[in-house]
């Protein structure tokens, strides 16, 4: 049963450090999405990349997020500097093209907590 | 940019048929219309897609009326097990362009009891 990988599951760390979070995607899959979701906000699309390149991360504050996708088996969200008000769990799904819109298949997430 | 509004609770008992109303006024031309589910410390999981009518799986069905400012999603006979957060999601896919956004509902958290 094909899954979507992330690590690590839990991350708790201090203002101002770097968070590096980690997706492997289903195999042969060639979209992947990040997600954040939060009690306020619900779940946010920050970017999504279609046979590794970026095709949408408006989503995404610019100044402080990146998302790279170095090959076909990860992609990666980086957080630096961090803040507090980041804290959330981060989603990573993968999908592939259906008839009209994807049918994505979510990670179990990576939950980050900022202090 | 689509936005997109659910119920927040709905409470159900096993057996009966539920459903579960998502409004999307803003939908765009090229956006379909999909249903997640998700469980406390899990991703949401797929359950069902649409663009309009009527469409049907072996675990729920999906209606979306004429204009499709609206879906409904109805799960048949729930059980124990179906209760979890319900999502909408309305947004394109790859033929139809990279450019439209994919935005997730509120959610609605479904409780089902004996």
């Amino acid at each position: 049963d094909a899954r979507v990988t992330q690590t690590p599951r839990h991350k708790v760390t201090e203002m101002g450090q770097e968070v590096t979070m980690r997706c492997q995607p289903i195999l042969g899959h060639n979209t992947v999405f990040w997600y954040r979701q939060t009690m306020m906000q619900g779940l946010e699309l920050l970017a999504y990349f279609r046979n590794r390149a970026p095709l949408d991360d408006s989503g995404m504050p610019k100044d402080r997020f990146s998302a790279e996708m170095p090959d076909a088996t990860l992609a990666t969200l980086k957080i630096q500097p961090s803040e507090p008000r980041d804290s959330a769990v981060y989603f990573c799904a993968s999908g592939k093209p259906g008839l009209g819109s994807y049918e994505q298949y979510f990670g179990p997430g990576t939950r980050l907590t900022v202090t | 940019l689509a936005k997109t509004t659910q119920p927040i609770s709905m409470d159900s008992y096993e057996g009966q048929e539920v459903n579960i109303t998502c409004s999307h006024n803003n939908i765009a031309t090229n956006d379909y219309i999909t249903w997640y589910q998700q469980f406390p410390s899990q991703g949401p999981r797929f359950i069902i897609q649409g663009y309009k009518t009527k469409v049907t799986n072996e675990v729920a069905s999906l209606f979306i009326p004429a204009d499709r400012k609206s879906s409904t999603l109805s799960l048949p006979r729930v059980s124990l097990s179906d209760t979890a957060v319900y999502y909408c999601l309305v947004g394109g896919g790859p033929r139809t362009g990279g450019g439209n956004k994919l935005t997730f509902g509120t959610g609605t958290q479904l409780k089902v009891e004996l």
